[in-house]
């Protein structure tokens, strides 16, 4: 049973360059969260996708970044532009919610980004 | 809105120590609660959750008891080791797709 995978694991990139990270869910999980944590702190939402469709964006989440799950499956994470404050690990989790056991999300192991 | 509070940083124990880290919770409705450990350089591991109030979250020795009266979910462990050194973070899940709102982490360090 894998668990969550996400590419890059790191990533270091020159300020007004473009990122872009890809995670893949546990197999027939149908809810994708994406998560930022800086050093220090817990992790902040950004994003979540029910299948393909993206039903909620964190205002953290600023016009630079934009994430999709195109086919329901795996998904991507860009940032445009990157700015020294973007400049965080780059959580990606997932889940399959039923009536018995209820929602419980497993997580990647992060992508990390330096901005320079 | 929701809000999660853990006890303040970071705690540092001898082997075979009792370990408690402090958790309350701010919330509407009936969230669920979980226990998350984070290893250096690592995502986050799932350690125990709870779904509703009385329930009582365990895994490899650590345990959590969802108490709605006193809105907290604190993690206890009778023998630590220095394996459990890590960051634990308590979260709340209290939307109704999930959404995770987590504490800010406490630090965890065992002496040999």
């Amino acid at each position: 049973d894998t668990g969550v995978s996400q590419d890059p694991r790191h990533k270091i990139t020159k300020r007004g360059q473009n990122v872009t990270f890809r995670c893949d869910p546990i197999s027939e999980h149908n809810r994708l969260y994406w998560y930022r944590q800086t050093l220090g702190q817990g992790p902040e939402f950004l994003t979540y996708f029910q299948n393909e469709a993206q039903l909620e964006k964190s205002r953290l989440l600023s016009d630079r970044f934009s994430a999709e799950r195109p086919k329901g499956s795996f998904s991507t994470l860009e940032i445009q532009r990157t700015e020294q404050g973007d400049s965080a690990m780059y959580l990606c989790a997932s889940s399959l919610w039923d009536s018995l056991s209820g929602n419980t999300i497993y997580f990647g192991e992060g992508s990390w980004l330096t901005v320079v | 809105g929701n809000s999660v509070t853990q006890m303040e940083g970071p705690v540092t124990l001898s082997e075979e120590a009792f370990l408690t880290i402090n958790c309350t919770y701010t919330a509407t409705g009936y969230p669920s609660l979980f226990w998350y450990v984070q290893y250096p350089g690592e995502g986050l591991q799932l350690l125990l959750k709870a779904t509703k109030a009385d329930d009582k979250g365990s895994n490899k020795g650590f345990e959590a008891t969802y108490r709605k009266e006193t809105t907290s979910f604190h993690l206890e462990k009778g023998s630590v080791q220095v394996s459990d050194s890590a960051v634990y973070f308590c979260a709340l899940g209290g939307t109704s797709y999930g959404k995770l709102t987590f504490g800010q982490g406490t630090i965890l360090t065992v002496h040999p």
